[in-house]
């Protein structure tokens, strides 16, 4: 049973139009939750990280929320160079462990048009 | 820092020979992970390390693959016999504690 859920697989977006993608999970003792860019042929690159529910992350045209049980990942006015893979990781683990197995949603596909 | 380093970039090879893949954490990190990425399953985590040791290498598919991490500065990943269906991309990341994980840019590995 898939831990993290992404949706939508795949996004098209003309250039300006803003829109989010989610990540549901559904692990428990939640320690983190991550977000990654990844181009093609490149491996992920960080994004955010968040760790408890309300918090909030922005950097340029996107900004990262979360809850009890998903994460946004808000795209404002994007642009063609936002086009890239975005993926969703979930980090648990015992209380007060810095271990813990990193879980990954398998992605939305952004494709942004001019 | 020239970050994650992983060689060779692209990989091909006749089912049955060995592979090996090779990576070089950023120095300091005191974790290192393996992941394998498929379009079927996406990122799965094969095996990770902390200051060398294996913690947990219960995603490692089976007896034919192998990891090692000798030093701080250079990890293994080694399959044998290969086969078509170990055909996908090969991450290798680490960390500094519960930092972020940086990536490295992969092994492109195909087995015919």
């Amino acid at each position: 049973e898939d831990q993290v859920t992404q949706s939508p697989e795949a996004l098209r977006l003309q250039e300006g139009e803003s829109s989010s993608l989610n990540c549901s999970y559904t692990v428990s003792g939640l320690r983190g939750l991550f977000w990654y860019r990844q181009d093609p042929g490149k491996g992920p690159e960080f994004l955010f990280t968040l760790y408890s529910a309300g918090e909030e992350k922005e950097k340029e045209r996107l900004k990262a929320t979360l809850t009890k049980k998903e994460s946004f990942l808000h795209i404002t006015a994007p642009k063609p160079e936002d086009s890239a893979t975005y993926l969703c990781a979930v980090q648990a683990g015992e209380r007060g462990s810095t271990l813990g197995r990193l879980y990954f949603g398998r992605g939305t596909q952004l494709t942004v048009w001019p | 820092d020239a970050g994650v380093i992983q060689s060779p970039r692209h990989e091909v090879t006749e089912m049955g020979q060995e592979v090996t893949l090779r990576c070089k954490p950023i120095s300091g990190h005191d974790y290192l992970f393996w992941y394998r990425q498929t379009m079927m399953r996406g990122l799965e985590l094969l095996i990770y390390f902390n200051n060398n040791v294996p913690i947990d290498d219960s995603g490692m598919p089976e007896d034919r693959f192998s990891a090692k991490m000798p030093n701080a500065s250079f990890s293994t990943l080694k399959i044998q016999p290969s086969e078509p269906r170990d055909s996908a991309v090969y991450f290798c990341a680490s960390r500094a504690g519960g930092k972020k994980l940086f990536f490295g840019s992969g092994t492109q590995l195909s087995v015919l």
